[in-house]
């Protein structure tokens, strides 16, 4: 689990709480996004940062603030969740301009919010 | 829109023996990259095969195959000798060729291995 790791890889808040997810890949990719997984569904895609400019926002409430201070780290900010808003929360990088466009996954954060 | 679907919820195998998982896609394109991916119960998702579908020739990785069927949008998994550590959840993903990097996923195959 060295290529991208994610803290925490378990939270629990309140929703009223204000708390940080983080990302940091080691791999050299210029791409990084934030996956939410719910039981039993496909994996959603939240945000897509290239070259640390966001280029995907995939109509995600405005309770998630992500934020890519360089290419190789990524933050997802949370406040005011909704219990609904508890899930895995995956980070992964890939590297823009090859052609299969592997994506690479952290481990996960697994969310809880009461 | 493309889409993507695993018709089987969940799968159970016999140790050592072969199991197929399915997936099926629908697109206009004619050029795209096809994905399986597995996701232990430790949670890291783990890219397991890939196909580009401008290759004929399945893909393979050791014990892992595909059956690529571009006509019928059908990409199935083959998983041969099948072992305790296969046990996982597998997703199938698309990634067309102008998709701004976004992967199109299944909702997952959870694949039990009995001992």
């Amino acid at each position: 689990e060295t290529g991208v790791t994610q803290t925490p890889r378990h939270l629990v808040m309140g929703m009223t709480n204000k708390k940080s997810l983080k990302c940091e890949q080691h791999l050299g990719h210029n791409a990084m996004y934030w996956y939410k997984q719910s039981a039993k569904k496909p994996l959603e895609l939240m945000f897509v940062y290239n070259f640390k400019e966001q280029t995907e926002n995939n109509s995600v409430p405005s309770r998630f603030s992500p934020e890519c201070p360089n290419s190789s780290h990524l933050f997802l900010h949370l406040h005011t969740l909704q219990p609904e808003d508890s899930a895995l929360y995956l980070c992964a990088s890939s590297q823009p301009g090859t052609d299969e466009e592997t994506q690479y996954f952290g481990p996960g954060t697994r969310l809880l919010v009461l | 829109a493309q889409t993507v679907t695993q018709s089987q919820p969940e799968m159970s195998v016999q140790e050592a023996e072969t199991v197929t998982l399915s997936c099926t896609y629908d697109t206009s394109e004619s050029d795209y990259y096809l994905f399986w991916y597995k996701q232990p119960p430790s949670r890291q998702m783990i890219l397991v095969i890939r196909q580009e579908a401008y290759k004929q020739q399945n893909a393979t990785e050791n014990r892992f195959s595909v059956n690529f069927q571009k006509a019928a949008k059908s990409f199935s998994l083959k998983i041969s000798d099948s072992q305790l550590g296969d046990a996982a959840m597998y997703f199938c993903a698309y990634r067309g060729m102008d998709s701004n990097y976004q992967l199109i996923w299944g909702a997952g195959t959870k694949l039990i291995i009995k001992p």
